[in-house]
């Protein structure tokens, strides 16, 4: 156990639909990441924040959208759902930011656009 | 612009084998590489990281690294292979700039061991 919470697991909606993401860091990271994992483009990093702030974006769509409260924890919304956007998002939290340290990953969400 | 690529998207093994995954990476300055695992269903899971030091560095589950400076290489090892090993592993390399702090993960390769 990562540490790191996820919710929901699951997630099955139809297109133009939006959903919002949920993940709980572990106790005391200030970072937190968002990544997108499909078959065909791999793991691919969205978004980070830390402390609340927004501290690096990827390839993050503007369909797509995030923030950190200030307990820490965080929520990507994604919204005008398309079909390739079905995929694991995993969120992953670290103690600090810009720091040559392991990122702890939770179990992810799986998102179905149907 | 970091990056790392793993050249194999399976490496099948047998039980009690060496196995071998590799990574080879492209850094501009000082390379920070980690290895992850994940399992069906499950997240990624920390496996070790090389952050300078010794070039051979040892992780969980009795997996190690070498780090090659002069191949730019960072293949995962372990001596003796177990069935429960597999599983899908990701190299990655940490982006770290002004406006940008994240791993770069590579494109995974699936260990399966043999009994």
């Amino acid at each position: 156990d990562s540490g790191v919470t996820q919710t929901p697991k699951h997630l099955i909606t139809a297109t133009g639909q939006r959903v919002t993401l949920r993940c709980s860091p572990r106790s005391g990271d200030l970072s937190v990441y968002w990544y997108q994992q499909s078959l065909d483009q791999g793991l691919q990093f969205l978004i980070q924040y830390y402390n609340g702030e927004e501290r690096a974006k990827g390839n993050i769509l503007e369909r797509f959208s995030a923030q950190q409260f200030p307990d820490l924890h965080s929520e990507l919304n994604l919204s005008s759902l398309e079909l390739g956007d079905s995929a694991l998002y995993f969120c992953a939290s670290s103690p600090t930011s810009g720091r040559a340290g392991e990122l702890f990953f939770g179990e992810g969400s799986r998102l179905t656009v149907l | 612009a970091q990056s790392v690529a793993q050249p194999e998207d399976q490496v099948n093994v047998a039980e009690g084998n060496p196995l071998t995954v590799k990574c080879t990476y492209s850094v501009s300055g000082n390379p920070y590489l980690f290895w992850y695992v994940q399992y069906p269903n499950r997240g990624l899971q920390f496996l070790l990281k090389y952050i300078t030091g010794d070039n051979l560095v040892k992780g969980s589950y009795g997996f190690e690294a070498e780090f090659n400076k002069s191949q730019t290489s960072f293949h995962l090892k372990k001596p003796s292979a177990l069935v429960s090993d597999s599983a899908l592993y990701f190299c990655a390399v940490r982006d770290i700039g002004a406006n940008t702090d994240k791993l770069i993960f590579g494109t995974g390769t699936r260990l399966q061991v043999f009994p």
